[in-house]
């Protein structure tokens, strides 16, 4: 069955520079959501898109910007990197199942800022 | 401050024996669900309890949820040195059109052989 899709998986940057992280969703899923896991942390939620809107919002900083395409892609856009941004960053998708959405993560991008 | 709240937060026993970690929450929930992450890895769902249940299994799995003392346990039974990992319980807010997942701070399990 086709999963969540991550890209880059690993990415290297330096502080103050940009990065783009891209997440495909599941085939005929709605809804996608950003999560953030800094080192031996829980992952906190930053954004979700639903339908192509935003639906809700997080601990997102200011430098941080997503969007989902019109093929439901998303893209989470960082900048002014700092080297606090260093963390596995997971996207997820869902869609309703009856009464409940079951999120399904993709394998993370590992964003290191040196 | 985490919604989720897990205890312990490191649980180390031998292969065979049972392991149960302990969840809490605070405001109130659409459904609570259990994942698994190997180290560095992705999220791995395990199990979806909904506000209005009480138990659910999943092969070694047994998921238990009180709302009123808000509060969730995972147990494992018949440990296998591949249950090694970190496990974290997410609880589920429903916003306008979408949810978000709020995670608690994850128990590491760690199976000994």
């Amino acid at each position: 069955a086709a999963g969540v899709i991550q890209s880059p998986r690993h990415l290297i940057k330096e502080k103050r520079e940009t990065a783009t992280l891209k997440c495909y969703p599941i085939p005929r899923h709605d809804t996608v959501y950003w999560y953030q896991q800094g080192p031996g942390q829980d992952p906190q939620f930053l954004i979700s898109f639903y339908e192509k809107m935003q639906s809700d919002k997080g601990s997102i900083p200011d430098r941080f910007s997503a969007q989902q395409f019109s093929d439901y892609h998303s893209e989470l856009n960082m900048s002014s990197l700092e080297l606090g941004d260093s963390a596995l960053y997971f996207c997820a998708s869902s869609i309703l199942t009856g009464t409940d959405y079951e999120q399904y993560f993709g394998p993370g991008t590992r964003l290191t800022v040196t | 401050s985490q919604q989720g709240e897990e205890d312990p937060q490191a649980l180390s026993i031998q292969e065979g024996e049972n392991a149960t970690m302990n969840c809490s929450y605070k405001t109130s929930i659409n459904n609570l669900q259990w994942y698994r992450q190997n180290s560095g890895r992705g999220l791995v769902h395990l199990i979806l309890i909904r506000s209005n249940e009480r138990e659910k299994h999943s092969g070694r799995l047994r998921v238990t949820l009180d709302t009123s003392k808000k509060s969730s346990s995972l147990l494992i039974t018949a440990s296998r040195a591949a249950d090694t990992a970190s496990y974290f319980c997410a609880t589920d807010h429903r916003g306008e059109g979408a949810q978000k997942l709020v995670f608690g701070q994850g128990t590491r399990l760690t199976i000994n052989p």
